[in-house]
């Protein structure tokens, strides 16, 4: 059964990057061929795509994000990661990862609070 | 810039039908969005119910189904029960490997 756990610091100062990573178990992220995606939502809102990456290291970015976020897999640790650059409080948000097949599976989410 | 739009709120009597929508402030919604519906209720991951359009998930009931009416997806749920009321959010597929959300919908049962 797959799973996916996102796991990283809930708590991170203005201007400095969230770091976050996912650990998939249940299949493997270079044989699914599927893409792996970040989706955050901040409080009392809605929904937001991040973004998402092939094992392969292939990635597409929210236009919105694009210039503050990268993407990484590990193979070896069947995990990808997240880093946002510059956050401010407006990055505040419970962070989802998810495994972007026909029918998205989603992981549990992580709070992540931009404060000082 | 190209926006996904949802009713803020819808509400539906128990046992009722209502429909749901997703559509884009530029443009129609077609079969090439991919559009998918997540249910949602407070503190818990979204469950996802529909893909690529009207593709139903894994344990989801047939209460629940995805269609195109006219320019935008649509998700209608029959039979209306106390517990479908949650918020939904629809995703759609723009292009160039994007996927954006709509504002979710705040459905009511009463």
């Amino acid at each position: 059964q797959l799973q996916l756990q996102e796991s990283g610091p809930g708590l991170v100062k203005p201007s400095e990057t969230l770091s976050l990573t996912c650990t998939v178990s249940g299949d493997s992220i270079t044989s699914s061929k599927s893409y792996w995606g970040w989706i955050r939502q901040p409080p009392g809102k809605g929904l937001e795509w991040i973004g998402c990456i092939f094992y392969s290291g292939s990635t597409y970015f929210s236009p919105s994000l694009k210039s503050r976020v990268t993407m990484s897999v590990d193979m070896s640790k069947n995990q990808f990661s997240l880093k946002l650059s510059s956050v401010t409080a407006a990055d505040t948000a419970v962070y989802y990862c998810a495994r972007l097949s026909s029918g998205w599976s989603w992981g549990q989410g992580t709070l992540v609070t931009v404060s000082s | 810039q190209t926006v996904v739009t949802q009713e803020p709120s819808f509400s539906v009597s128990p046992g009722g039908t209502v429909t749901l929508t997703c559509g884009l402030t530029s443009g129609s919604v077609s079969t090439s969005n991919y559009a998918s519906w997540y249910q949602q209720t407070p503190g818990q991951a979204p469950r996802t119910l529909i893909y690529n359009t009207n593709s139903r998930s894994s344990g989801v009931p047939d209460r629940f189904s995805g269609s195109i009416l006219g320019n935008k997806a649509a998700l209608t749920i029959t039979g209306a029960q106390a517990h479908d009321e949650s918020d939904y959010h629809c995703v759609l597929f723009l292009g160039s490997g994007v996927w954006v959300f709509g504002g979710g919908t705040k459905l009511t049962v009463l």
